[in-house]
């Protein structure tokens, strides 16, 4: 079964950039769709962005659009999420996710452990 | 956007209690949806997909039901590695959608 491992997190201030990265070991997550959720200290989950494992489309919330980059290197099995113009309210746990086929339908199957982003208001 | 309300917000239950849970959408999602269990400090799990298919290796404790706007997730008896937050998701359309959770709490 694939692992996820996210890297990449931290401490930045406001109007920086980070990027994440999600390293998947055990399998290869080629065809599959992998999104990101975030959770912001004691709130709920938040879906941030996604890429298609069937056409490699990307999708986007409305509150990183324009300023987070999803995507893919299957060379190296890894997923990432270029974060630019970083805000105060982005500041949350950030989990890699797996989706159980090549659509966003049928659910987040493989979940990492998450990595923490923090922007200081 | 598809808004997701659970109820209730929280529940206090005893182990070996029957839990039901609610989901609605905003709008019609048909059978496009997905319950997580999540505990403090862990990642979630994903339970149920497609409202009612249970996620390989969940316990058949577990069940979800419904489509269209009305959801409920089932937990026939409470055990102690139950107790924790439990939230649906719309998979229909983008933006996927998060209910606000529901906390399952010892009595």
């Amino acid at each position: 079964e694939v692992q996820l491992l996210e890297s990449g997190g931290g401490l930045v201030q406001p109007g920086g950039s980070l990027r994440l990265s999600c390293a998947a070991s055990g399998s290869t997550f080629r065809s599959h769709a992998m999104s990101w959720v975030r959770q912001a200290s004691g709130r709920g989950l938040e879906w941030v962005s996604s890429l298609s494992g069937s056409d490699g489309s990307t999708y986007y919330a409305d509150s990183v659009k324009g300023r987070f980059t999803i995507s893919r290197d299957t060379s190296k099995n890894t997923l990432y999420l270029q974060m630019n113009s970083l805000r105060a309210e982005d500041t949350a746990v950030y989990y890699c996710v797996k989706e159980r086929t090549p659509y966003y339908y049928y659910g987040m199957d493989v979940w990492g452990q998450g990595t923490t982003v923090t922007v200081p208001s | 956007d598809i808004q997701m309300t659970q109820s209730p917000s929280s529940v206090s239950a005893s182990v070996g209690d029957r839990v039901t849970i609610t989901c609605r959408a905003s709008q019609g999602i048909s059978s496009w949806l997905a319950w997580y269990q999540q505990k403090p400090g862990k990642a979630p799990k994903l339970l149920i997909y497609l409202a009612s298919s249970l996620q390989s290796g969940v316990p058949s404790r577990f069940s979800g039901s419904g489509s269209g706007t009305d959801f409920t997730l089932t937990i026939s008896s409470l055990q102690p590695e139950d107790f924790a937050t439990y939230f649906c998701q719309q998979t229909s359309s983008f933006p996927l959608t998060f209910g606000g959770g529901t906390k399952v709490e010892i009595k």
